[in-house]
C-alpha cells in the first residue's frame, strides 16, 4: 500500500445506479485529488481539495459529486453515469503547497453497464 | 492551453541498454515537473520531482533533467531491467505554488525491456 487507499477495486454499476467511491490517507497531506484515467487518454484532473476545500472543478459532469469531510477522507459519489464514464478513477493526495509528495491510490475500475 | 506531451507513446529495448524518455510542454511558466511509473491495473509512484529552479535531479539509477526554455524534460534510466517495464508519465504544474498541487499529465510512454 502506497498510503493513499481507495474502496473498492472494481465496481460495476448500472446506469441508473448510485455508489460512491472512498479515498483514505494518513500521510499528513492536506490536499487530495481525483483523477480519471480512460482508455487512450492522459490523466485528468477532475477535483482539488485544499484543507477540505474544494477548490478546482475541472468542468466535471454534475452526476459526479466529490466530496471531503476531512483531510484525510475523500468521496466521489457517482450517479446516473453513462458507459463513456468506465475508466480507472485515481485518488491522490499531497502538500497542498508545491505539490511535494503526490502519492497515488490504486484505483477504482469502474464498468458502467 | 497547457499541454505535455510524451513521444514515442511505447518504447522496446534490451536489456541493459539505458532508456531515455522524453517529455514537451507547450508552457514555459512552469513551476514542477514529476515524473511517475504506473503498472499495469495499479496506481502511479513518484518517480523524481524536478522545481522550476532546478536542472536536474537524480535518484539511484534515475535521471531526469529540466529544459525550462526548450520545454522539455528527460527522464534517464542507466543499465535498464526487466522490473523497469512499465508505463512512464510526466506531469507539469504551472504558475506560481499555489498551482504547484494541479497537474497536468501526458499520455505516457510504455516501456518494454526484453531479457
Amino acid at each position: 500500500e502506497t498510503g493513499v487507499t481507495q474502496t473498492p477495486r472494481h465496481l460495476v454499476m448500472g446506469m441508473t445506479n448510485k455508489k460512491s467511491l472512498k479515498c483514505e490517507q494518513h500521510l499528513g497531506h492536506n490536499a487530495m485529488y481525483w483523477y480519471k484515467q480512460s482508455a487512450k487518454k492522459p490523466l485528468e484532473l477532475m477535483f482539488v481539495y485544499n484543507f477540505k476545500e474544494q477548490t478546482e472543478n475541472n468542468s466535471v459532469p454534475s452526476r459526479f459529486s466529490p466530496e471531503c469531510p476531512n483531510s484525510s477522507h475523500l468521496f466521489l459519489h457517482l450517479h446516473t453515469l453513462q458507459p463513456e464514464d468506465s475508466a480507472l478513477y485515481l485518488c491522490a493526495s499531497s502538500q497542498q503547497t508545491g505539490g511535494f509528495g503526490y502519492t497515488f491510490g490504486s484505483g477504482t475500475r469502474l464498468t458502467v453497464v | 492551453k497547457q499541454e505535455v506531451t510524451q513521444i514515442p507513446a511505447a518504447l522496446s529495448v534490451p536489456e541493459g541498454e539505458n532508456l531515455v524518455l522524453n517529455c514537451s510542454f507547450t508552457d514555459s511558466a512552469i513551476y514542477n515537473l514529476q515524473w511517475f511509473r504506473q503498472d499495469p491495473g495499479k496506481g502511479l509512484t513518484s518517480l523524481l520531482l524536478i522545481q522550476s529552479s532546478q536542472r536536474e535531479q537524480t535518484s539511484g539509477r534515475l535521471n531526469a533533467s529540466l529544459d525550462k526554455s526548450s520545454g522539455r524534460s528527460t527522464l534517464y534510466i542507466a543499465a535498464s531491467q526487466p522490473g523497469d517495464s512499465a508505463t512512464y508519465l510526466c506531469a507539469a504544474s504551472f504558475g506560481d505554488k499555489a498551482a504547484g498541487n494541479k497537474l497536468t499529465f501526458g499520455g505516457g510512454t510504455r516501456v518494454l525491456v526484453k531479457p
